[in-house]
């Protein structure tokens, strides 16, 4: 069975450091998507992209967060520099679709990369 | 901004009984979904109903959505040890083209 592709699984660095995710959707899926998942809490969308267009970033710090889809497939996410409050869960998702005629098609997760910052 | 808010937030339950989480969101959806997380794993889609739906089944798992009341239900019944996780329910509203996340209920099944 397909699966999304997140890596590494898990991620300790020092505040200030640069770190990156990277992110392999389902092959098909044009809509993939980034989430932060602080401990306890639900997922909460960083970044939505339909092909290599983002949709959505409304909730990305973009001061010090970037993501890019350049070909359409495979994703990065980056975080530079990074500060002690950015320690989450950090996951990937894909869907055939994000936008076709209002529905909304089952997402599909990544293991999520574990962020720890010291 | 979170749309869906669980209740409970915690539930323990003995193997074999039924669990009962709901959810209830702000604003007019398109549709709801059900996830699950195992601790420290991503989310499994389970289920999704759309805003013209009342109840839908899957296996051991019953969704019902009350639109008049903004509000949904996932009962699991016959619980298993392996239901043990988290379970979050996620709306798509009117016009918007992302799901949002409730903070999830986490079910414990107690052998």
């Amino acid at each position: 069975e397909a699966e999304v592709a997140q890596s590494p699984r898990y991620k300790i660095t020092e505040k200030s450091q640069a770190v990156a995710f990277w992110c392999d959707p389902i092959s098909g899926h044009a809509t993939l998507y980034w989430y932060r998942q602080i401990l306890g809490q639900g997922p909460e969308l960083l970044v939505q992209f339909q092909d290599e267009s983002v949709v959505d970033d409304s909730q990305l710090p973009k001061d010090r967060f970037s993501a890019e889809r350049l070909k359409g497939v495979d994703s990065t996410l980056k975080i530079q520099p990074a500060e002690l409050g950015d320690s989450a869960m950090y996951l990937c998702a894909s869907s055939q679709s994000g936008l076709a005629g209002g529905e909304s098609y089952e997402q599909y997760f990544g293991p999520g990369t574990r962020l720890t910052v010291t | 901004s979170q749309q869906g808010e669980e209740d409970p937030q915690a539930l323990s339950i003995q193997e074999g009984e039924n669990a009962t989480m709901n959810c209830s969101y702000k604003t007019s959806i398109n549709n709801l979904q059900w996830y699950r997380q195992n601790s420290g794993r991503g989310l499994v889609h389970l289920i999704l109903i759309r805003s013209n739906e009342r109840e839908k089944h899957s296996g051991r798992l019953r969704v019902t959505l009350d639109t008049s009341k903004k509000s949904s239900s996932l009962l699991i019944t016959a619980s298993r040890a392996a239901d043990t996780a988290s379970y979050f329910c996620a709306t798509r509203t009117v016009g918007a083209q992302k799901l949002v996340f409730g903070q999830g209920t986490r079910l414990t099944i107690n052998p």
